[in-house]
């Protein structure tokens, strides 16, 4: 039972290219959350959805940041004209239910040169 | 909960000591708490986890605490080891937010 897979583990991008990063949930899961991760800080929330829904986006930058998750394949994380300031680490997490435990992936960390 | 977005808390445990991570949830109707472990360039992992009617629960040289009165969570290690050297953080099941979590830092 493979756990949350983000892929690719590694995305370098120049400015203004766009960058696409997906999640594929743990079997089972179908709630999906991102978050984004700079060195030395914590976890921060971009978005929550379930399957074709978005529920929570409070956390998504209004320009260029999207979130997907269709009723089959991964969900999808998409930056467009990415700038340097978009380099971080990406997280994506997933439970079975809302409200329940979460699991995580092994992110994908974005560069930008 | 704490806010994220700051840099993190440094805990540092000489090897062999017992460590004490401590954690603030923000919900009070939160009825399931998750303690999460992240290695340098890694996912976070679970650790422990704890329901509502529970105070304590003990693993492999973790025990985690609840105090619901005043909404506070802690982990302890026992007998830390440099394998230990991690940020740890917990999770409400019922807040997607999660606090920045704690750096600890084994001495030799």
């Amino acid at each position: 039972n493979a756990g949350v897979m983000q892929n690719p583990r590694h995305l370098v991008r120049r400015r203004g290219q766009e960058a696409r990063l997906r999640c594929s949930p743990m079997k089972g899961h179908s709630h999906v959350y991102w978050y984004r991760q700079l060195p030395e800080e914590g976890l921060k929330f971009m978005v929550y959805l379930q399957k074709e829904n978005i529920i929570d986006e409070s956390g998504m930058p209004k320009e260029r940041f999207s979130a997907e998750f269709p009723k089959e394949g991964p969900s999808i994380l998409r930056i467009q004209q990415v700038v340097r300031g978009d380099s971080a680490a990406y997280f994506c997490a997933s439970s079975q239910r809302e409200n329940g435990g979460y699991t995580f992936g092994s992110g994908t960390r974005l560069t930008v040169v | 909960g704490e806010s994220v977005g700051l840099h993190l808390p440094t805990l540092s445990v000489q090897e062999g000591d017992n460590s004490i991570i401590n954690c603030a949830y923000s919900n009070s109707a939160s009825d399931y708490f998750i303690w999460y472990k992240q290695e340098s360039g890694k996912g976070p992992q679970f650790i422990i986890d704890i329901r509502s009617n529970m105070d304590k629960r003990q693993g492999q040289r973790v025990t985690v605490l609840l105090n619901k009165t005043v909404k506070h969570l802690s982990l302890q290690i026992a007998a830390t080891q440099p394998g230990d050297s991690a940020v740890y953080f917990c999770a409400e099941n019922l807040s997607i937010i999660f606090g920045k979590g704690t750096r600890l830092h084994i001495l030799p």
